[in-house]
């Protein structure tokens, strides 16, 4: 049974400062991993891809990827109250199912 | 483009009643997911068609669930009877070949009383 391991938080963090939250997977031969937003009330938004070893980034945002230790993170630098949310990790082994962890809440205090 | 269209967004309804969720995927998108969202299990993959075919049904609760997706642009996902437990927010998500990043629509919220 493939799992996707996430604090469930809630992280706090103050206005402008790095949020960092990070993910475990048990799958071996996972090769491309997620990370997705979910606002209260609303659907996941897909907001990184990552495919191989080492860092991605894409604004704000830094996807964060160590095959050898099954770890992903997610860096998020000048964090705004805009960005409290529930993030979702995922991963896949190849194959389009996906499996997902049960979210990390992120709250940014103003 | 229109993303993943899901009606209704929200359905009340009583204990034995049928439901049925419906659900647009992304125009050109190969694969077309189910989910089930709760506080208690996060969400949950229930089931997944690819070119309109059910792939993987291993997360149907039970045979009180079915499925189908009789063309490209169209799946129903289909609760008979209904039962409290199963209220949820039911998503559809939908992905194009070649990738696994999912496109969720805006859910349906289902309660049962």
């Amino acid at each position: 049974q493939k799992e996707v391991e996430q604090n469930s938080g809630p992280l706090s963090v103050p206005e402008g400062a790095i949020a960092s939250l990070n993910c475990t997977y048990s799958d071996r031969v996972s090769q491309s991993f997620f990370w997705y937003r979910q606002y209260s009330g609303k659907s996941p938004e897909l907001i990184m891809s990552i495919y191989s070893n080492g860092d991605k980034e894409d604004g704000r945002f830094t996807a964060q990827l160590n095959k050898a230790s099954q770890y992903v993170s997610l860096l998020i630098r000048d964090s705004q109250p805009s960005d409290s949310a529930t993030y979702l990790c995922a991963d896949s082994g190849g194959y389009q199912k996906v499996t997902f962890g049960t979210g990390t809440k992120l709250q940014v205090i103003p | 483009d229109a993303g993943v269209i899901q009606s209704p967004r929200h359905e009340v309804t009583e204990m034995g009643q049928e439901v049925t969720l419906r659900c647009k995927p992304i125009s050109g998108h190969d694969y077309l997911f189910w989910y089930r969202q709760t506080m208690m299990r996060g969400l949950e993959l229930l089931i997944y068609f690819n070119n309109n075919v059910p792939i993987d049904d291993s997360g149907m609760p039970e045979d009180r669930f079915s499925a189908k997706m009789p063309n490209a642009s169209f799946s129903t996902l289909k609760i008979q009877p209904s039962e409290p437990r199963d209220s949820a927010v039911y998503f559809c998500a939908s992905s194009p070949g070649g990738s696994a990043e999912q496109f969720f629509g805006p859910g349906t919220r289902l309660t049962v009383l």
